[in-house]
């Protein structure tokens, strides 16, 4: 079967830096998506991932590792607004879209 | 309008009761999907559309049932209401007309309350 697994959660504080990892497997692979995700609001698009290696944006920066079938997410200089959750999802040989359930992040001033 | 709009956000509806989902974007994206996001699950897509006049079951299909008559809307219908399905509805479309990443963009939901 496919699966994608996250933390359910994890703490960190205002400022610091935190690593929310993803691991996979799905069949077939297509790029690896990072979304975040406002309590009662949609998911909106972060970062995309084909090829290993580092993709930065800012604050953000996601990485991949096809042969382990791992991916992080790594946050900078969080801040409150960072609080939310963060989806990992996986785009299979049919092109569609395997989500991981999320990683809720708390952040503490 | 402008990216995903959907209707209603929200609905209490009693079990048995016909509903339609209703979902328009203006992007003019080929591709239409609906999730649903249940607590602990991650989103789950119920169907989707790859093109105007196509459409296609995803990992949850059963109960529902969607139509794809033009680009810009997807509707989704529970045909008899079951309190399992009682969760939040994201409608999301992207272009999957070139060979780019093609992130999906989401509406902004409807939640759904079956007693």
């Amino acid at each position: 079967g496919q699966n994608i697994d996250q933390p359910t959660e994890m703490t960190a504080t205002e400022g610091a830096i935190v690593q929310i990892n993803c691991t996979y497997q799905t069949s077939g692979f297509n790029g690896l998506f990072w979304y975040q995700q406002h309590a009662g609001e949609a998911p909106t698009f972060l970062s995309y991932n084909v090829l290993d290696g580092l993709e930065e944006k800012g604050r953000f920066s996601s990485f991949l590792s096809r042969s382990k079938g791992y991916s992080y997410l790594l946050l900078k200089e969080l801040q409150m607004k960072d609080s939310a959750s963060y989806l990992c999802a996986v785009r299979d040989s049919n092109y569609q879209l395997i989500w991981g359930a999320g990683t809720k992040l708390i952040i503490k001033p | 309008i402008a990216g995903i709009t959907q209707a209603p956000t929200s609905q209490i509806l009693a079990a048995g009761r016909r509903m339609t989902l209703r979902c328009t974007q203006d992007m003019r994206h080929n591709a239409m999907y609906w999730y649903r996001q249940d607590l602990g699950l991650g989103l789950r897509l119920i169907h989707y559309s790859n093109t105007a006049g196509t459409t296609g079951k995803g990992e949850v299909p059963d109960g529902y049932s969607v139509s794809r008559a033009n680009t810009d809307d997807f509707p989704l219908t529970l045909a008899s209401a079951v309190p399992s399905q009682t969760s939040v509805y994201f409608c999301a479309s992207s272009d999957e007309r070139d060979s780019n990443y093609n992130e999906q963009f989401f509406g902004p939901g409807t939640r759904l309350t079956v007693l």
